[in-house]
């Protein structure tokens, strides 16, 4: 079974500053995609970022980047300059590029960033 | 270009009712999904659809019944409401050209409450 693993419920950050949401995952497969989701309060789940397991240069998305180290199957979030917009919980999730499961998302339970102005 | 619509947005259910919940895409994607989000579980996978006519399981279905005729529509039948399916409900849509992978488009949800 696929596994994806978020160990920090909550985090905090001030505003400004930077913070790293952690996930993990568990998989014996080579070729797979990674991504990190938002849901703000309305709800609505929206990519922030996605990274493809074959490409070693971590993805970058303006203020969002991660640190994804294959080896260890860790695919960390950094956010830096934190704004008050932020504020909503984040979703690691990880699918595999194989054909009978493509479709298939597996997500982390969640991680709910708290900005303080 | 609407992306994915769901709808209802709200729906309350009395135990032992049937409904369902619809789903449509405008992007011609191939693959889609229905999750279900519960407090403190993350989203977990009930049914998904990788095309037309082909439909397979996710982690959580039983209770739910899903069928893709086409490629823009994907609903998900609930058979007989229980109250442990009281939950959000999204459904989602990807494509994958030359080997990458975009990322999901999800709908905005429908919360759905069995009494």
């Amino acid at each position: 079974a696929q596994t994806v693993t978020q160990s920090q419920p909550e985090m905090s950050v001030q505003e400004a500053e930077t913070v790293t949401l952690s996930c993990t995952y568990d998989t014996s497969e080579s070729d797979y995609y990674l991504f990190w989701y938002k849901q703000p309060p309305s709800r609505q789940m929206i990519l922030v970022i996605r990274q493809e397991a074959y490409k070693q240069q971590n993805a970058t998305e303006n203020r969002f980047s991660v640190n994804f180290q294959k080896a260890a199957k860790s695919f960390s979030l950094k956010i830096s300059d934190s704004q008050l917009g932020d504020a909503a919980m984040y979703f690691c999730a990880y699918r595999l590029d194989r054909g009978s499961t493509l479709g298939r998302l597996y997500f982390g339970r969640g991680t709910q960033l708290t900005v303080w102005p | 270009n609407a992306g994915v619509t769901q709808t209802p947005k709200f729906q309350v259910l009395k135990t032992g009712q049937s409904m369902t919940l619809q789903c449509a895409q405008d992007m011609n994607h191939e693959y889609m999904s229905w999750y279900r989000q519960d407090p403190g579980m993350g989203l977990r996978l009930i049914h998904y659809s990788v095309g037309a006519g082909i439909t397979d399981q996710g982690e959580v279905p039983n209770g739910y019944n899903v069928s893709r005729s086409t490629t823009e529509d994907f609903p998900l039948r609930l058979l007989s409401a229980a109250p442990s399916q009281t939950s959000v409900y999204f459904c989602a849509s990807s494509y994958s050209r030359g080997g990458s992978d975009y990322g999901y488009t999800f709908g905005s949800g429908t919360r759905l409450t069995v009494v």
